[in-house]
Parts: C-alpha cells; sequence; structure tokens
C-alpha cells in the first residue's frame, strides 16, 4: 500500500513565523501536490511537482512555496505566516501511467496561526 | 475575496436506503472523473473513476454515471450502511492527472 506522511497532525504558529510542512511518500510516484481544505470549499490546488527540482503553481500559490529535493520529499513553506492560512493542509501523491488514476493522500495537518 | 465556512450540502439517509450523490463538473477537457470519501481525521481516499469515454462503471455496492451533455456526475451507493458516512469529493483530471476537487457533499447514515 502507497503511503503518504506529513510530519504534524497539528501545528499551532504565530504570525510571521516561517513554517515548513514535511511530505513522504513510499512508492515512488513521479507526482506530488499540496492542497488546502476548508470547510465548504473543498480541496484547493496549491502547487504540485512532477519531478525532483521541479514545480508548478496550482490555483492559489500565493503567500505559500515548495521545495522537492528528493523524489519522495515535497515540503510546503508558508514564508511568513499569516491568520488566513490557518487550515487543513494535505499532500498526496500519483503515477500518472498508473489506471486508476488515483491520488494517495496524507492524513493532513492542521495548522493553527495566531 | 473568498468566503469561509461556507455551507457544506449534506444528504441524509437511512441504513439500508441507496444513495445518490451529485456533482457539476466544469471542464470539457477532463479525461478522467473520480469520487473520492474522506472520513473524519483521514485524507481522501479513492473510491472509483470513471473516464470520459465513458458513461457507467459500477464497482462494489458504488456506481458512478456521467452525463457529458450537462457536465454532470453522480455516485450511487447501494445499501447504505452507517460506514459510508463521509463527506464524498468529486474530481476531474486531465493531461496532467492532478485532480480539480469539488466542494463535496456530506452523506449521513443514520442506523
Amino acid at each position: 500500500d502507497v503511503k503518504v506522511t506529513q510530519s504534524s497532525r497539528y501545528l499551532v504558529k504565530r504570525t510571521g513565523e516561517k513554517v515548513f510542512l514535511e511530505c513522504v511518500q513510499d512508492m515512488d510516484h513521479e507526482n506530488m501536490f499540496w492542497y488546502r481544505q476548508d470547510p465548504g470549499l473543498g480541496l484547493r490546488l496549491i502547487y504540485f511537482s512532477y519531478d525532483v527540482k521541479m514545480k508548478e503553481k496550482g490555483d492559489i500559490p500565493e503567500g505559500y512555496s515548495v521545495s522537492r529535493e528528493k523524489k519522495e520529499r515535497f515540503s510546503l513553506i508558508l514564508e511568513s505566516a499569516s491568520t488566513n492560512q490557518t487550515s487543513m493542509y494535505l499532500c498526496g501523491c500519483g503515477d500518472p501511467i498508473l489506471v486508476p488514476v488515483e491520488a494517495f493522500f496524507g492524513q493532513g495537518t492542521r495548522l493553527t496561526v495566531v | 475575496g473568498e468566503s469561509v465556512g461556507l455551507h457544506l450540502p449534506t444528504l441524509s439517509v437511512q441504513e439500508g436506503d441507496n444513495s445518490i450523490i451529485n456533482c457539476a463538473y466544469s471542464n470539457s477537457a477532463s479525461d478522467y472523473f473520480i469520487w473520492y470519501k474522506q472520513e473524519s481525521g483521514k485524507g481522501p481516499q479513492f473510491i472509483i473513476d470513471i473516464r470520459s469515454n465513458m458513461d457507467k462503471r459500477q464497482g462494489q455496492r458504488v456506481t458512478v454515471l456521467l452525463n457529458k451533455t450537462v457536465k454532470h456526475l453522480s455516485l450511487q451507493i447501494a445499501a447504505t450502511q452507517p460506514g459510508d458516512s463521509a463527506v464524498y469529493f468529486c474530481a476531474e483530471s486531465g493531461g496532467s492527472y492532478i485532480p480539480t476537487f469539488g466542494r463535496g457533499t456530506s452523506l449521513i447514515v443514520h442506523p
């Protein structure tokens, strides 16, 4: 089974702090992605990556950056945390050559910015 | 700006009933349409997908219907059980295979 591990389930950070959310997958999948989930808004794509050292902006990249130095690890960075970044963050992975085109997700990190 | 805390559509059913969850999608060029289930405290999990050249696909207790004319997707769950209680998301996927999610529907199954 594919396993996606997010480093923290819960985080509380102060406004202005630099925040790192870490994600590791164990199935050698090409694609990795970060979403944020807010009530009634579903999952919104922040950034995704097709391969090591490459990244693409999703629908809501403002205030975020990412890093993919190794294939199995995809980090989300909040350069200067703000209260409107309080949310559930979900990391996932997938392999475009597999059928079905299933995305696998971690359990999420609930971030509170105070 | 965007609103937060929007009301999540909710479907309440009795155990044993059939459930139908609907979704409207926007991108006619999507290759795949997928349903995910998210239980409390967990990430979304894949249920079933359907390719854009199909109109129906069946799995175990679930059926997905695709109507491309009106850009509508539905998930039917037969003999709904309490363990089916969750938030259900439809998603569409194009060439990037990165899913675009809908807003979700909360399914509540009453014993």
